[in-house]
């Protein structure tokens, strides 16, 4: 099956900062997903993106599908942007999740 | 509703004993996901149903688990002879059908945390 490895695994930031986080895929992918999933335990979507570039807010994100990776940017970070931040790669059904990214932003 | 919704929101039992979780769709959607996180790791994939039959089950971890969605909206989790190694949360999803486009973006309810003791 399909690997994912997503780094950092742990970030603490402050707020106002701005963030890379990265994800490298094992196979070629229909289907990648951001979520984050807050300290409530919500996954919350932020880009379906199996490629090309999106942005919303002050999150964007890139997918380079032939090089199989996937970018989440975060500017200006928030307090509220805390949690662990998934990249989700997959098929038409499953989705395939690694332990993702811890973030805490500290005011 | 507006987004998938799960219930219960929490459900503790003993050991042996029978669960039932329940999930709600996001109205339209015809794929549901059932998918369970165990504490410090990302969900694993449990089951996906398109409309009323299951079309992949292998994420199901023994025969004690079985889903069911007989309309093709609501769906039920059931777990007999629960262990205490159940113990985790349970996640539903739902999506829009898995057609020729490819487009198959899951969005997630609050999940049913399940203490088995």
């Amino acid at each position: 099956g399909i690997q994912v490895e997503q780094s950092p695994p742990d970030l603490i930031l402050q707020e106002g900062a701005n963030s890379t986080l990265r994800c490298n895929f094992s196979d070629s992918v229909n289907n990648l997903q951001w979520f984050h999933q807050n300290p409530w335990g919500q996954l919350i979507n932020l880009f379906y993106i199996p490629s090309g570039t999106k942005q919303n807010g002050r999150l964007s994100a890139t997918t380079v599908a032939t090089e199989r990776y996937s970018l989440l940017y975060i500017s200006s970070s928030q307090t509220t942007d805390s949690g662990v931040y998934f990249c989700v790669p997959g098929g038409y059904n499953k989705l395939i999740f690694g332990a993702g990214t811890r973030l805490a932003v500290h005011p | 509703g507006a987004g998938v919704s799960q219930t219960p929101s929490n459900k503790v039992t003993e050991k042996g004993k029978y669960v039932e979780l329940r999930c709600d769709p996001i109205s339209g959607h015809t794929a549901l996901y059932w998918y369970r996180q165990s504490l410090g790791q990302g969900p694993e994939f449990l089951i996906y149903f398109q409309g009323t039959g299951a079309a992949d089950d292998s994420g199901l971890p023994n025969d004690r688990f079985f889903a069911v969605r007989p309309e093709g909206s609501v769906s039920t989790l059931k777990i007999q002879r629960t262990e205490r190694g159940d113990s985790a949360v349970y996640l539903c999803a739902s999506s829009l059908t898995v057609g020729a486009t490819g487009y198959n973006e899951q969005f997630f309810g609050p999940g049913t945390r399940l203490t088995v003791l």
